[in-house]
């Protein structure tokens, strides 16, 4: 079973920030914290990874609590081809995806 | 990124038929693969964890006689669906797993699988 929770889907509009929350409260000491998009028919694309605090890259930032049992992924400015479906991963040994966040951007 | 390679990316076969889908990591190696079924609209399903050089090991409620998987080399990975029938069609992912200051786990493309 995946150790992880997400909002089915939300809705946001071009230019907006977007923040995603995962829920991941028995997260084990060993675990990262890892984000993944996915257009359909396609293989989930690597965003950003963390084990604590704040994690920034050229497409998103990534915030961890100190207490590890959620993380939110922030996208600046999103455009229409941010449409996709993002999941949050919380494994060590395995990948188990969650259901993912089904993002819509709207013009 | 380091790049996975998935092929083919979409076969149609007949029903009873077998149909082999390969993963390769292309730019390292990987001791260490995954293989995963998603239906329209869900997430991605793990089915079985692929080791180099060992039996591959399944999820609950895969079979292992259906979903053949051998991990011959530290690059490549393949899946082989027999006696493929209608409800097998799907859509196929590989992952593969880099290990080194950081692990982290490259996609393929994947591959559409349909069988009339």
């Amino acid at each position: 079973l995946a150790k992880t929770t997400q909002p089915i889907s939300m809705d946001s509009y071009e230019g907006q920030e977007v923040n995603i929350t995962c829920s991941h409260n028995n997260i084990a000491t060993n675990d990262y914290i890892t984000w993944y998009q996915q257009f359909p028919s396609q293989g989930p694309r690597f965003i950003i990874q963390g084990y604590k605090t704040k994690v920034t890259n050229e497409v998103a930032s990534l915030f961890i609590p100190a207490d590890r049992k959620s993380s939110t992924l922030s996208l600046p400015r999103v455009s229409l081809s941010d449409t996709a479906v993002y999941y949050c991963l919380v494994e060590t040994y395995k990948y188990i995806f969650g259901t993912g966040t089904r993002l819509k951007v709207l013009a | 990124g380091a790049v996975v390679s998935q092929h083919p990316s979409r076969v149609i076969c007949k029903s009873g038929t077998s149909v082999k889908i390969e993963c390769r990591s292309l730019d390292f190696q990987a001791t260490t693969m995954f293989w995963y079924r998603q239906f329209p609209k869900k997430s991605l399903m793990l089915m079985a964890t692929s080791n180099e050089g060992s039996k591959a090991t399944y999820e609950q409620g895969v079979e292992k006689d259906k979903f053949l998987i051998n991990h011959a080399s530290l690059t490549l990975s393949t899946l082989t669906v027999t006696s493929a029938h209608p409800e097998d069609s799907s859509f196929y992912i590989c992952s593969a797993i880099k290990t080194g200051a950081d692990t982290e786990a490259f996609f393929g493309q994947g591959t559409r699988l349909t069988v009339v």
